[in-house]
């Protein structure tokens, strides 16, 4: 699965747009971008995935560039309890693919 | 959406004896699941694969006959801690898919092993 960059840590402003980027220069044309968080001491949510189009749900929007090279996750609107670690993940399809986690980006909304 | 339950949530035990966590998909069925650990700062570690019906696949330097799997059924899997350690403590954490190529991994809530 292709490598991730990401930045170590963002803030952000309660109600403000959250845009965390991620760079996946080696991304396969068959492999997924998706996103988790991880809240402490919790488990990993996941958040949205995409392939080539921009995806927006109810939590967030991604958008990847046409080079697919990278990607952003907006969270729009954020509230305190977005603060968390923010996992961008590379992966082809396959029911027996697992999810390779790097260091992903705290992101910390503040007051 | 799909749901991954984990149990128990936090467990603390004695060194020398062994834990059970069960993973459960409870809205679908999982061929496969996944068995992460995460040390305190750290990020998740997949320590194996668990294959409905067959042998669990461990990663390099997890050993197999102390981190024992079990997947009898399409929606459980198990994973025994045996004859704990200090340093088995940890946040161990379960996952598990559907079936559909692209659909994402879902994550129980994980559990905290605490050896003494």
């Amino acid at each position: 699965d292709a490598k991730t960059t990401q930045p170590t840590s963002m803030d952000c402003a309660e109600g403000r747009a959250a845009n965390l980027p991620c760079n996946h220069s080696t991304i396969s044309g068959n492999e997924y971008v998706y996103w988790y968080r991880q809240i402490h001491s919790q488990g990993p949510q996941y958040i949205i995935h995409g392939l080539k189009n921009n995806e927006t749900n109810e939590m967030a929007s991604l958008i990847i560039t046409e080079d697919r090279k990278s990607s952003t996750l907006i969270l729009p609107h954020a509230t305190l309890r977005d603060t968390a670690v923010y996992y961008c993940i590379v992966r082809a399809s396959g029911s027996a693919r697992q999810l390779t986690f790097g260091s992903g980006t705290q992101l910390t909304v503040l007051p | 959406g799909a749901v991954v339950s984990q149990h128990p949530s936090r467990v603390i035990c004695k060194s020398g004896t062994s834990v059970k966590i069960e993973c459960r998909s409870l809205d679908f069925q999982a061929t496969t699941m996944f068995w992460y650990r995460q040390f305190p700062k750290q990020s998740l570690m997949l320590m194996a694969t668990s294959n409905e019906g067959s042998k669990a696949t461990y990663e390099q330097g997890v050993e197999k006959d102390k981190f024992l799997i079990n997947h009898a059924s399409l929606t459980l899997s198990t994973l025994t801690v045996t004859s704990a350690h200090p340093e088995d403590s940890s946040f161990y954490i379960c996952s598990a898919r559907e079936e559909a190529a692209s659909s994402p991994l879902h994550f129980g809530n994980g559990t905290r092993l605490t050896v003494t």
